[in-house]
């Protein structure tokens, strides 16, 4: 059990815009800053937001993030076909000592 | 550049020893943590620890504490995570990633190293 919360999926069709959930608590996303992960199969996760809604350089401005008091969101405008990966959040947690993630977010280019 | 570059990949019996490695460049080793994360088969990823390697602060995450052991060599930049007696639980893939400090997270990651134990 992952202490953040995800859907284990979502999907859409290219061209459309969807958006991946990130439930947490006070101890990590209320005082701490999100972070969203690309993982495509048999590969390292890859840096997609830091700091809630930041974009490392070269990731594309469809991918965008926000935060709003203990939840986060990663949105993906513009779907394409190799958006078609997992998903991950993660933050500090203050309780832990470490950072968490949440259990992954497979998304399904239709 | 920014290379995290993981030794590779491990077979090994239950109750072995095991030490993995990662090595950074391309930055000052010295100026930020470094972090291990677990992959079992199929499922997602678990925070294991994070050292610096300027003084060796390490802290684990309360699931592998007592697990596995976390270190870090600041005169060959290189991070290590080792096990006393592997479990086939174990059998994971392992990834390092540089973190700026605590209440950030992960930002650039190893290519990973895949250990299997099986007797």
């Amino acid at each position: 059990q992952s202490v953040l919360t995800q859907s284990p999926s979502a999907s859409g069709t290219p061209g459309q815009r969807i958006t991946i959930s990130c439930s947490g608590s006070s101890s990590n996303i209320g005082s701490n800053y999100v972070f969203w992960y690309q993982q495509l199969p048999g590969t390292a996760p890859k840096l997609l937001i830091y700091r809630n809604n930041q974009r490392p350089s070269g990731v594309p401005d469809r991918f965008s993030g926000s935060k709003s008091g203990t939840s986060a969101s990663l949105a993906i405008s513009g779907l394409r076909s190799e958006d078609e990966a997992d998903y991950y959040c993660a933050a500090w947690d203050d309780s832990l000592s470490g950072v968490v993630f949440g259990g992954g977010t497979k998304l399904t280019v239709l | 550049e920014v290379q995290l570059v993981q030794s590779g990949a491990e077979v090994k019996k239950p109750g072995e020893s095991l030490k993995i490695s990662c090595k950074g460049s391309g930055y000052i080793f010295t100026s930020y943590w470094i972090g291990w994360v677990r992959q079992m088969p199929g499922k997602g990823l678990e925070w294991m620890g994070i050292i610096y390697p300027g003084d060796s602060d390490t802290r684990y995450s309360p699931s592998f504490q007592g697990q596995v052991t976390i270190s870090a060599d600041k005169s060959i930049s290189s991070a290590h995570l080792q096990w006393s007696g592997l479990k086939t639980s174990d059998t994971a893939m392992y990834f390092c990633a540089t973190v700026s400090g605590p209440g950030d997270s992960a930002d650039y990651w190893g290519q990973g190293t895949l250990v299997t134990v099986s007797a």
